[in-house]
């Protein structure tokens, strides 16, 4: 039972474009978010999170939306860079329940071509 | 390097020997936790430790795997008898006490990982 999952392997975008990357969640005991991005040979890097308590958590280009009732959350990035390019991964903790322990997507890999 | 930091990078291992994987967190992190990513997959949680003790090991399996953080020392991940599946990329990542809530960190900092290729 997978419950983070990333229903889009793949995103392609056009350089200066928006660029939205989703996930939806299964379990009603997550309560903070977190997106993790991956280059090839590294180990993931946060990039940003939002908690149950906010709809929306923006740090420059980085806009993630949480939706409780649909269990969905997005990460918009404006404007899309090459140097965007890598493995995002949607990542959710039960923070009251099981503090620290996060459960990840299987990541969707996105191309920003120039 | 204040990250961070898995050694070795890469581990090539014949069917039926024992593989250790180390982690040092990041300085003043207390927090750790191991994570696997099999080929085309995602990171799938192994286990949650604090200085001497597991606190979550929900996703190691049964039989073969274990974990130790001790007072002293990088944290190990110990696979024994390795099989052909075990072959993968071992992710360890930390975390501090305080976060933005004022609660355990939720932001985790991976290193660079750990290659295990079984032979």
């Amino acid at each position: 039972d997978q419950q983070v999952k990333q229903n889009s392997p793949s995103l392609s975008v056009q350089e200066g474009r928006i660029s939205i990357l989703n996930c939806d969640y299964t379990n009603s005991m997550f309560d903070y978010f977190l997106w993790y991005k991956k280059y090839p040979a590294e180990g993931p890097t946060f990039l940003i999170s939002i908690s149950s308590i906010k709809d929306k958590n923006e740090d420059g280009r980085f806009t993630v939306f949480l939706n409780k009732s649909a269990k969905h959350l997005s990460l918009h990035i404006v404007p899309s860079q090459p140097g965007d390019s890598a493995v995002y991964f949607c990542a959710a903790s039960a923070i009251r329940t099981n503090a620290g322990k996060s459960t990840f997507g299987d990541g969707t890999t996105l191309t920003v071509k120039p | 390097n204040a990250g961070v930091m898995q050694n070795p990078r890469h581990l090539v291992r014949r069917r039926g020997q024992e593989a250790r994987l180390r982690c040092s967190p990041m300085k003043g992190h207390s927090h750790v936790y191991w994570y696997r990513q099999l080929p085309e997959e995602g990171l799938k949680f192994m286990v949650y430790l604090q200085k001497e003790n597991i606190i979550d090991e929900s996703g190691m399996p049964k039989e073969r795997f274990s974990a130790e953080f001790p007072k002293e020392g990088p944290s190990i991940l110990r696979i024994q008898q390795v099989v052909r599946g075990d072959s993968a990329a071992y992710f360890c990542a930390s975390s501090s006490d305080r976060g933005t809530l004022g609660l355990v960190s939720y932001e985790q900092y991976f290193g660079p990982g750990t290659r295990l290729t079984v032979t």
